[in-house]
Formats: structure tokens, sequence, C-alpha cells
């Protein structure tokens, strides 16, 4: 089965840049979403398509994805921003599969 | 607006079953399918499975196989799961999520419900 791998902590000072990695074999070959979930509520899609935004997401949430990493970028950080982010993709043989999340701390 | 709505809170003792139900507002009910997904406290996300509302085909992940059930009510564009011999690791909040599909063929969800806890204990 498909596996998606992502660091379970990333910290990011405010207004600086924070990276959000989710690995996988040959995942530049898939399309890589992502999801956002903040503590007690329901996950929100922030990116689809690997790097397309759905509308009323801050244009400082981008995406990109190549080879073995697939990478949500999330410039200027801000406090509210602090949440689990997830990524997903579709695989024949697995369906639907999300990675591990991340926490990102903002400090 | 789009939005799902789903049933409350449950609290189940292990060997029972639960169902979990999911009405959708604001779009054309049959136009998407609708996935399952679950979190265990303190875990991330798993997909369950998914049903298409137009014929209702389903897709369900293969360690729920045979525990999982997911329909659909098209004339009050509700969706259904319900989950037979509950153990105490089921215990998890249960979102619905309206499907999206890329013209790469990938699917993803763009709408989800708050979510159901559904606690399993003795």
């Amino acid at each position: 089965s498909y596996v998606l791998t992502q660091p379970p902590s990333v910290s990011v000072a405010p207004g600086k840049t924070a990276r959000i990695t989710c690995g996988g074999n040959n995942i530049g070959s898939k399309s890589v979403h992502w999801y956002q979930q903040k503590p007690g509520q329901a996950p929100v899609l922030v990116i689809y398509y690997d790097s397309h935004r759905p509308s009323g997401i801050p244009e400082r949430f981008s995406g990109s994805n190549s080879g073995n990493t697939a990478t949500l970028t999330i410039s200027r950080v801000e406090a509210g921003d602090e949440a689990d982010y997830s990524c997903q993709v579709w695989d024949s043989s697995s369906d639907r599969i999300f990675g591990g999340g991340t926490k990102l701390t903002v400090l | 607006q789009v939005q799902l709505v789903q049933s409350g809170a449950e609290v189940k003792k292990p060997g029972a079953s639960v169902k979990v139900s999911c009405k959708a507002s604001g779009y054309t009910f049959t136009s998407y399918g609708i996935s399952w997904v679950r979190q265990a406290p303190g875990q991330g996300l798993e997909w369950m499975g998914s049903i298409s509302t137009y014929n209702s085909n389903t897709k369900y992940a293969q360690e729920l196989q045979g525990r999982v059930t997911m329909t659909t009510d098209t004339s009050t564009g509700t969706a259904y799961m319900e989950l037979r011999s509950l153990r105490s690791d089921d215990t998890a909040v249960y979102f619905c999520a309206r499907d999206m599909t890329t013209v790469t063929g990938s699917y993803y969800m763009d709408v989800w419900g708050k979510g159901t806890t559904v606690t399993v204990s003795s």
C-alpha cells in the first residue's frame, strides 16, 4: 500500500515562511491535496491538485510537488495559521490516503 | 451555502452498531460523491470509504470491509454510514465530506461536516 510521510511537527516565527513536507514514492506523479485542521474543528481544504487554492484561502498558502516530496508553503505566517496540516493523495490500489499530519506551531 | 450537517454524538457498547447521517444542502446532491473519514483521539485522518450519490457504488477501506456500509437517500439528500461490531478502537470523530475529482482522476474533499463523536465503551 502507498504511504505518505509527514514530519510530526514544524515550528516557525510569525512573519516567516513555513514549509511542511509530504513524502511518498514518486509522489510527483500524483495529485496532492492539503487540509488544515484546528483543534475541535473539521478539516478545511487549503490546496488541491498540488497547487490550486480554493476560494477564500489566502494567497499566502501555496503548494508544490515533484519527485518524492510535495510541499505546502505558508508565507508570512500568522498566529491563526497554527493547526494540524495533512496531505492526501489518491492511489489506484489504496484509494484515498492521508499522511499522518504535521502540527504547525507559531512561536 | 454548501453544507453537510451530521447527526449527534453516540455512545455504544462493544459489539453494537452505529449509524451516522450526513444531510447535504446548497448543491445538487447527486452531482458529487460522499466520503467518510474518521479521526481517533490524538490521531490522524483515516479514509473509511466513499459512495457515489449517482449510482450508489461504494468503495471501502480494506481494513473495514465487512463491517461498514454506506448508503444514500437521494429523496432527502442524506448519506449514511453504518459501522457494525464496534470495538473500543472505533472510538473516533466521524466526518462526512463532499468528494471532488481532478482532471487526472484524483479525488479530494472540498466541504466537510462538523463531525460526529462515536464513543465505544462498556
